[in-house]
């Protein structure tokens, strides 16, 4: 079975960095998705990380820890577009995909 | 590329009729699909796998003689939620593989669909 676990809520200031954690536990593990999902809309794709460590795009970061379980999504120079939730999802080949309850990033001017 | 559209877009019916809810990639073929269900506030949920040509794998829990599911082409999947009940009341989002991609575990999703039973 998989436990994933992600803060519920989160809440920061626009122009500001925040880091959004995911810890897991997977009976099998090849990559973990980070999604961005605004309110009433579909999932978008933010990144898929294979290998540990930390892999930049943009404003949004990635970074992976395979021996810990724990992945998190940094988010920099904070805009108000980016109130969203935003959703981990470890994935194990072959297997469909399981993502996590979601941390819900509100951005105040 | 890789467009993934849903009809509708919002639905509202009455409590016991049944609606049916299309998935179509529309420029990739897709051998298969899946069917999320999202609650407000809540984290997506897988609900099946639908599967061209063959019979739908459904999630533990979820109850398929109630949600059918029709994957008749690579390019189309249906939903149908039966004898509808204000408790299935959800966001559905459907998602397609690409059968050309190299990346087995590519995902696109479908804008989703609001349903409203009343």
């Amino acid at each position: 079975g998989q436990n994933i676990d992600q803060p519920t809520e989160m809440t920061a200031t626009e122009g500001a960095i925040v880091q959004i954690n995911c810890t897991y536990q997977t009976s099998g593990f090849n990559g973990l998705f980070w999604y961005q999902q605004h309110a009433g809309e579909a999932p978008t794709f933010l990144s898929y990380n294979v290998l540990d460590g930390l892999e930049e795009k943009g404003r949004f970061s990635s970074f992976l820890s395979r021996s810990k379980g724990y992945s998190y999504l940094l988010l920099k120079e904070l805009q108000m577009k980016d109130s969203a939730s935003y959703l981990c999802a470890p994935y194990n080949y072959g297997q469909n995909f399981v993502f996590g309850p979601g941390t819900r990033l509100s951005v105040l001017p | 590329g890789a467009v993934v559209s849903q009809h509708p877009s919002r639905v509202i019916c009455k409590s016991g009729t049944s609606v049916k809810i299309e998935c179509r990639s529309l420029d990739f073929q897709a051998t298969t699909m899946f069917w999320y269900r999202q609650f407000p506030k809540q984290s997506l949920m897988l609900m099946a796998t639908s599967n061209e040509g063959s019979k739908a794998t459904y999630e533990q829990g979820v109850e398929k003689d109630k949600f059918l599911i029709n994957h008749a082409s690579l390019t189309l999947s249906t939903l149908t939620v039966t004898s509808a009940h204000p408790e299935d009341s959800s966001f559905y989002i459907c998602s397609a593989r690409d059968l050309a991609s190299g990346f087995s575990y590519e995902q696109y999703f479908g804008p989703g669909t609001r349903l409203t039973v009343t």
